[in-house]
């Protein structure tokens, strides 16, 4: 397998505009997550999806962010508009809970840079 | 919500000695503890776990130990090497609405020195 896919691997952009991350999650893993990592917060998780469906949104930052996952195969992260604090390296992973494992299994992250 | 704290944030040793790095948890309902490595440019990759009924767990030249009243648990590597040095994150799990919600550590970035 290939893992978890993520693109671009790295985006800069200047504030105010749209950006729109990308991830394949693992073939077969039902579950899937968006964590933001940077120094000051450390890894966060954002949103996690299980069967495509939103689940818990708690830690996404505020309305510029949005997720979706319209099949098992895919799903985006859109910051609209973005902002220099937004400036981090976001993570998706996936998982397979059901089964009865936690892991979660990262992809290689984007690194976001906001000018 | 959880929250977990994690020490040292940095951490150098020789090459061969044995490296610690411990975390405190704040729910007593977390009920699984993974441990990641996170090597430069790369994601977090899971390297060891334990559940809330077990006390140690080993794997080679890494254990790790969980202590539930104090909500203390530890990483231990022994005979270090290079290979080794990244940044490790401990983590605290628990059920939340029907999924397992983890909370990470601040992480440990950890060099060992040939």
């Amino acid at each position: 397998d290939a893992g978890v896919i993520q693109s671009p691997r790295h985006e800069v952009t200047e504030m105010g505009q749209e950006v729109t991350l990308r991830c394949k999650p693992i073939s077969g893993h039902n579950s899937l997550f968006w964590y933001r990592q940077t120094m000051m917060r450390g890894l966060e998780l954002l949103i996690y999806f299980n069967n495509n469906v939103p689940i818990d949104d708690s830690g996404m930052p505020e309305d510029r962010f949005s997720a979706k996952m319209p099949n098992a195969s895919f799903s985006t992260l859109k910051i609209q508009p973005s902002e220099p604090r937004d400036s981090a390296v976001y993570f998706c992973a996936s998982s397979w809970f059901e089964r009865g494992s936690y892991e979660q299994y990262f992809g290689p992250g984007t690194r976001l840079t906001v000018t | 919500g959880e929250n977990v704290e994690q020490h040292p944030s940095t951490l150098s040793v020789q090459e061969g000695d044995s490296a610690v790095i411990k975390c405190t948890y704040s729910d007593s309902a977390s009920n699984y503890f993974p441990w990641y490595k996170q090597e430069l440019g790369k994601g977090p990759q899971l390297i060891i776990d334990i559940r809330s009924n077990v006390g140690e767990k080993k794997d080679q030249r890494i254990a790790v130990t969980l202590n539930k009243t104090a909500k203390h648990f530890s990483l231990h590597i022994t005979e270090t090497q290079p290979e080794d040095s990244a940044v490790y994150f401990c983590a605290a799990s628990l059920n939340s609405g029907g999924y397992q919600k983890v909370t990470f550590g601040t992480g440990t970035k950890l060099q060992v020195i040939p």
